[in-house]
């Protein structure tokens, strides 16, 4: 099934420590997205990438980095994670048309 | 810039019961708008994508209803049923861009 996978699905890191997270995508879809979701809030999102063209949110702390080397992959890197990064973050895609996002399952990152 | 509010936060109801879940929105150049169901500690699942050219949409139990003009979309479960139980977040696309703004979701118990 064509589909949007995370990994890894939990991550515990120490306060500072840098982390990647991943997000692979089977739809072929030229639209991916990070977000991060902390408690009983709304998906926020952070930046996004139309191919291979980078749009960064204006709030988006500059801890946070982003690559996608091919049309499959993409990462977020946490430089420095402060314990205020705790959150579920979540990659999404979607394609021209009426840009239908989505979702993968989604990593708790957990800054200790 | 685009707001979005669903109300109640919280909804608990006994089994059978139909759901009426609200989402209002303060800026009506929308493209479409987006229903999902989020499980505890999981990404988001898309349950109905409605287009801004539409007044409904439905599969299966749920039917999602659209009123542009006013700002308000509806989600009815019918029959509620246990598996019900989850987070249900409204995103709307606007007329101008691809990325989406939330609402923060109304979390839904159905009781056996």
């Amino acid at each position: 099934d064509a589909m949007v996978i995370q990994n890894p699905r939990y991550q515990v890191t120490q306060f500072g420590k840098p982390v990647t997270l991943s997000c692979s995508q089977t739809l072929n879809h030229n639209v991916m997205y990070w977000y991060q979701q902390k408690s009983s809030q709304a998906p926020k999102l952070l930046f996004h990438y139309y191919d291979k063209d980078f749009n960064n949110e204006a709030d988006t702390p500059d801890n946070f980095q982003s690559r996608r080397p091919n049309t499959s992959f993409c990462f977020l890197d946490i430089r420095s994670p402060g314990l205020g990064d705790t959150a579920m973050y979540l990659c999404a895609t979607s394609r021209p048309g009426n840009y239908e996002q989505y979702f993968g399952p989604g990593t708790r990152l957990t800054v200790t | 810039k685009q707001e979005v509010t669903q109300i109640p936060a919280a909804l608990s109801v006994p089994e059978g019961e139909n759901l009426v879940l609200n989402c209002s929105f303060t800026d009506s150049a929308i493209y479409n708008l987006q229903w999902f169901r989020q499980d505890p500690g999981k990404g988001l699942t898309s349950l109905l994508l409605i287009q801004s050219s539409q007044r409904e949409q439905t599969s299966g139990r749920l039917n999602a209803s659209l009123d542009k003009s006013s700002g308000r979309s509806t989600l009815y479960i019918a029959a509620s049923q246990p598996g019900d139980s989850a987070t249900y977040l409204c995103a709307v696309r606007p007329e101008d861009d691809y990325k989406l703004s939330f609402g923060a979701g109304t979390t839904v118990t159905v009781r056996a």
